[in-house]
């Protein structure tokens, strides 16, 4: 596609229910970025890929959190019983440099997750 | 634990001045520092991309610094418009293919008319 794909754009959820979202990079795009952002503030790095394996799990908030990555493509990031404060907007940024480094990031849109 | 500091939540300034927005980093040296531009609802983009040997990039009316003696950016933008208010977002890498790029807070500027 032209751009990140992310979906859904909105989740509402209840509390202890499991989500998944999904993101689409762009074609051909060997990295790929799960960050989290709450309401004002900035970018929480969750999980980076490099192909289908991911080097850096490190900002994974527990191990309710999860993400794979397929084929080199779509990912996705599964969050097991849901808690409120798993609120916010989850963001996928995709990037050509193949070694990982000096890439500029594409940021899909986002999505929101709203935990009643 | 690696720390990145942008200057200020809010940054205002008058329409035309120069908007001068500030990014300090601890323990870490970074190969590439980025900034990124976030308007309200959407995804970060991609500005400007600096690198550890360069002291200085330019593109139209932004400027960016890298002094990694005072582990310090500069954000500048020139004659500024009120269509450049967004939250500024700067981003350091570091030299290995594993390395995660991390995100400061960001720095909301308004720039009024």
């Amino acid at each position: 596609g032209a751009g990140v794909s992310q979906s859904p754009s909105n989740k509402v959820t209840e509390k202890g229910k499991d989500v998944e979202l999904r993101c689409d990079p762009i074609s051909g795009h060997t990295a790929l970025y799960w960050y989290r952002q709450s309401l004002g503030q900035g970018l929480e790095f969750l999980i980076y890929f490099q192909g289908n394996s991911a080097p850096d799990k490190s900002g994974l908030p527990s191990d309710r959190f999860s993400a794979e990555r397929t084929g080199g493509s779509v990912s996705t990031l599964t969050i097991q019983r849901t808690q409120q404060e798993d609120s916010a907007v989850y963001l996928c940024a995709s990037s050509t440099d193949g070694t990982g480094v000096s890439g500029e990031l594409f940021f899909g849109e986002g999505s929101r997750l709203t935990v009643l | 634990s690696q720390k990145i500091e942008q200057n200020s939540e809010a940054l205002n300034i008058q329409e035309g001045k120069t908007a001068t927005l500030t990014c300090n980093y601890t323990n870490y040296s970074p190969a590439y520092l980025q900034w990124y531009r976030q308007d309200p609802g959407r995804g970060p983009v991609f500005l400007l991309l600096i690198r550890e040997n360069e002291k200085e990039k330019r593109k139209e009316r932004l400027k960016v610094t890298f002094d990694t003696t005072l582990k310090q950016s500069l954000f500048h933008i020139t004659a500024s418009q009120p269509a450049d208010s967004a939250t500024y977002l700067c981003a350091l890498e570091g030299y290995s293919s594993a390395s995660k790029i991390i995100f400061g807070s960001g720095t909301r500027l308004s720039i009024r008319p």
